[in-house]
């Protein structure tokens, strides 16, 4: 099946600092990317959807200028969390839709960040 | 998206069928039905999905009411690596836009 890769699969970084996901589609164009967040012992919830050469859309409560999400091209979308702070810790995760009109939805691996 | 019912957790004996089910008895003529399990620190992975039909794969068989009001997906050989979290999902199938909306799920424990 098609491949999202996403990077760096685990990563540590002091409060106040800002950490980039990188999420990739490897064998398809992916005009549409969406990022999911996941705390212990819950399910995913939707953070945005990534729009190649757009802005992103963000869901209620999640704020833009803390999570900046770059789609400049349709393999890859960034999700930058700006002035992290331990609370941002989570599992971020990025999936991407392949095939036709009932296509299903593709992950990534996940990215796990602790923020100290 | 229709909303989704699925038991919080099930245990199943390893080489047994694990039988899971899900309600989802508001969908619309136009959704789909899709199964993902998300194995510990993992992204979700695809299993199967479908509109009306049963539908089978090389991972599971998927069984849809004759009134698509619920499903069950049926691994036919559980192992122990198939201990997941498993999400029913119902979905319209237009809109590369749209999300998927993840419930709780089902935490299914495949037992030696």
């Amino acid at each position: 099946g098609a491949v999202v890769s996403q990077h760096p699969s685990r990563v540590i970084c002091k409060s106040g600092t800002s950490v980039k996901i990188e999420c990739r589609s490897l064998d398809f164009q992916a005009t549409t990317m969406f990022w999911y967040r996941q705390f212990p012992k819950q399910s995913l919830m939707l953070m945005a959807t990534s729009n190649e050469g757009s802005k992103a859309t963000y869901e209620q409560g999640v704020e833009k200028d803390k999570f900046l999400i770059n789609h400049a091209s349709l393999t890859l979308s960034t999700l930058t969390v700006t002035s992290a702070h331990p609370e941002d810790s989570s599992f971020y995760i990025c999936s991407a839709r392949v095939g036709g009109a009932a296509g299903e939805l593709f992950f990534g691996e996940g990215s796990r960040l602790t923020v100290l | 998206d229709a909303k989704t019912t699925q038991p919080p957790s099930m245990d199943c004996a390893e080489g047994r069928a694990a039988n899971l089910p899900c309600n989802h008895s508001t969908i619309s003529g136009n959704e789909y039905v899709y199964w993902y399990r998300q194995i510990h620190s993992q992204g979700p992975q695809y299993i199967i999905h479908g509109l009306k039909n049963n539908e089978t794969n090389e991972m599971a068989s998927l069984i849809i009411t004759e009134d698509r009001k619920s499903s069950t997906l049926i691994l036919p050989h559980a192992t122990l690596r198939d201990t997941a979290v498993y999400y029913c999902i119902v979905r319209v199938a237009s809109g590369y836009g749209q999300n998927f909306v993840f419930g709780p799920g089902t935490r299914l424990s495949v037992l030696p």
